[in-house]
């Protein structure tokens, strides 16, 4: 009830191609779905979130889509960059009791991205 | 940057040993979180504070302790180690109540020997 899957393990683009990653949830209670970029030595960053309201977010170069009724949604980076290259981790939370907040976060298991120049 | 601080960053021990980790939360936040990241496991959630208050627990082992003081810092504590435990250590927080998204620092990678 609390997984998160993730796919690919890893991803090889060349520059200026298009980086799609997968994740799949179960726990209809989650609400929010954060993507985190981790280089390596670093610590996660959040790159990009989205509710279940909506289907898609864009910023920049990164897009998320959500498909709410399949449970499942993607990561998706426009013309890819060697800087882009990192482990790419979906995630996914749901609103603790007063007070608390969406930074429990259940992780897929994480996916390296090479972007070749 | 962040804004979290977790030292020390690198920490190297012998099995059986005790070691402390310190995180900082960025001003203004409330919550702290406990994160691990092994190769095999992942990130795993391990414990949740908020303004002093224990909130939320994972899969903490028993050997694993946590507390939020006053000024809103909190440590780890890992005792009994194992080679196990290897494994780097995230800190992260949020600014609560309500529900924000989390940052985290740059962690804390121990080795168990």
């Amino acid at each position: 009830q609390q997984q998160v899957k993730q796919s690919p393990q890893s991803l090889i683009v060349q520059k200026g191609g298009i980086s799609i990653i997968n994740c799949a949830y179960e726990n209809t209670a989650f609400d929010y779905f954060p993507w985190y970029q981790q280089f390596p030595g670093k610590g996660p960053a959040l790159l990009i979130a989205i509710r279940p309201d909506v289907s898609e977010k864009k910023e920049g170069r990164f897009t998320i889509s959500f498909n709410k009724s399949a449970k499942q949604f993607s990561l998706h980076i426009m013309d890819s960059q060697p800087g882009d290259s990192a482990t790419y981790f979906c995630a996914a939370s749901m609103p603790g009791a007063g007070g608390t907040s969406y930074g429990k976060l259940t992780f897929g298991q994480g996916t390296i991205l090479t972007v070749h120049p | 940057d962040s804004g979290v601080t977790q030292t020390p960053k690198h920490l190297i021990t012998a099995t059986g040993q005790r070691v402390t980790l310190r995180c900082s939360p960025r001003s203004g936040d409330l919550s702290v979180y406990w994160y691990q990241q092994s190769l095999d496991q992942g990130l795993q959630f391990l414990i949740q504070y908020y303004n002093g208050e224990e909130r939320a627990k994972g899969n903490i082992l028993e050997r694993f302790s946590a507390q939020q003081f006053p000024d809103l810092h909190s440590e780890l504590n890992l005792s009994s180690l194992e080679l196990g435990d290897s494994a780097l250590y995230f800190c992260a927080s949020s600014v609560g109540p309500g529900n924000t998204e989390a940052f985290f620092g740059q962690g804390t990678r121990l080795t168990v020997v």
